[in-house]
């Protein structure tokens, strides 16, 4: 089993909807969670960054950390063609210090269709 | 004015060849790391490097020698390639060891033996 689990997709939508975008992870010593987007033929570039459990906002994204469930999303709302791209989601364990490095999911392709 | 620049872009070569990867980031980080992503996205750290010395060295064959000349460059060397090492290579940098600072990636170098 991989430490973190994502469903790779690809995920086809129509312009304006809700998108919903999830990852479990089986190492509870997690503390950082990350969503990285990663469009056609590029590098991924982070997008969310929440440490530890609850919410964050940040214009239409919106990134929930449920430790207990060990479960995290990513939800984007009114959602546009510009969307479309994989979303990777990443964690790590808290720093302190020497060896640590973040795991990355699969990723999930999205597709948002006018 | 590129972040975290790579070269080549594109490299279709033979088994058995040698290979080198050059990466070079003008974001004054002192951490920098190699990924592999394969053909189902999946990105896995290979390397990574702080202020020159290696502190993340994964399981990869021996075959892969990184070195970084100093804290903006960071190369990866591969001798006799295979199949297998078909993938996109990524190279990224952050500042700080710890995976939970961000991480900046270039626009990989997609590999192909033949």
């Amino acid at each position: 089993q991989k430490e973190v689990e994502q469903d790779p997709g690809p995920l086809s939508v129509p312009e304006g909807a809700i998108v919903s975008l999830n990852c479990t992870y089986s190492n509870s010593a997690f503390q950082y969670f990350m969503w990285y987007r990663q469009y056609s033929r590029k590098g991924p570039e982070l997008l969310m960054y929440t440490y530890s459990s609850g919410n964050k906002e940040d214009g239409r994204f919106t990134a929930q950390v449920d430790k207990s469930s060990k479960y995290i999303s990513l939800f984007i709302r009114d959602s546009q063609p510009s969307d479309s791209a994989t979303y990777l989601c990443a964690m790590s364990e808290r720093w302190s210090g020497g060896y640590n490095k973040l795991i990355f999911g699969a990723g999930t392709r999205l597709a948002v269709h006018p | 004015d590129t972040a975290v620049s790579q070269t080549p872009k594109y490299l279709v070569t033979q088994m058995g060849n040698d290979k080198s990867i050059k990466c070079e980031q003008n974001l004054g980080h002192d951490t920098m790391y190699w990924y592999k992503q394969d053909s189902k996205k999946f990105l896995k750290i290979m390397f990574s490097y702080n202020n020159k010395e290696l502190i993340i060295n994964e399981t990869v064959p021996n075959r892969f020698s990184p070195k970084s000349p100093d804290k903006a460059h960071l190369n990866l060397h591969i001798n006799s390639l295979e199949l297998g090492d078909s993938a996109v290579y990524f190279c990224a940098s952050s500042q700080g060891q710890g995976a939970y600072n961000e991480q900046f990636f270039g626009p990989g170098t997609r590999l192909t033996v033949l």
